[in-house]
């Protein structure tokens, strides 16, 4: 089974800054396969990112991702107050879904 | 408009059983490979299983193999999973999620249903 690991665990920024978010894979991760979530408290998760840099629909374009093999970003250009949330990243592998441990963007 | 809306959770001692429904509308989930997400309280998320869009094929988590069980009713446009032997450790909100064929994301989510195993 694929382990994806998030870095940092908690990331604290301020409204208008960059924000970058890892996500390594112990493993060689289909880059198609890697997707992006947002969470926030009492919500269900909110895809963003599929195929490791296309936007799902109606997600903003300051959220990006790229990467290939092990090292994912998740990168948000200029933070608004309502991206201050919790990300997690997934891939699809060996007939099952993985996702990390999160990152938590704090104010 | 898509809608997920999940029941059936609540209170359960250990060893016990419960079915979690999943209701669709504005999507045919026979349409789709169907997801079952839980989230314990504090932590992260879960992957427990899917079931194809032609019911021949249902994957399960390790934590949750033989002791749940995942099925559809196309007629009502639902989704199921059927949990048996429950532990505490399976207590959490339990997401049912729409992977919508974009390299197996899942871009529908409902708001969950909190299971909590406890004596």
């Amino acid at each position: 089974e694929i382990v994806l690991t998030q870095s940092p665990g908690t990331l604290s920024l301020s409204p208008g800054e960059r924000a970058t978010l890892s996500c390594r894979a112990s493993q060689s991760v289909i880059r198609s396969y890697l997707a992006w979530y947002q969470q926030k408290p009492g919500q269900a998760p909110r895809l963003l990112i599929y195929g490791a840099s296309s936007r799902a629909t109606g997600i903003p374009d300051r959220f990006s991702g790229s990467g290939s093999g092990t090292d994912f970003t998740l990168t948000i250009s200029r933070l608004e107050p309502e991206d201050f949330a919790v990300y997690y990243c997934q891939q699809y592998g060996g007939s099952s879904y993985t996702f990390g441990q999160g990152t938590k963007l704090e104010i | 408009q898509v809608q997920l809306v999940e029941s059936g959770g609540g209170l359960v001692k250990p060893g016990g059983s419960l079915r979690l429904s999943c209701a669709a509308s504005g999507l045919t989930v026979s349409d789709y490979y169907m997801n079952w997400i839980r989230q314990a309280p504090g932590k992260g998320l879960e992957w427990v299983s899917h079931i194809s869009s032609s019911s021949s094929d249902t994957k399960y988590a390790d934590s949750v193999k033989g002791r749940f069980t995942i099925s559809r009713d196309n007629a009502k446009n639902s989704l199921y999973l059927q949990m048996n032997s429950l532990r505490a450790e399976d207590t959490a909100v339990y997401f049912c999620a729409r992977d919508g064929g974009s390299g197996w994301s899942l871009d529908y989510w409902g708001q969950g249903t909190l299971v909590t195993v406890s004596s």
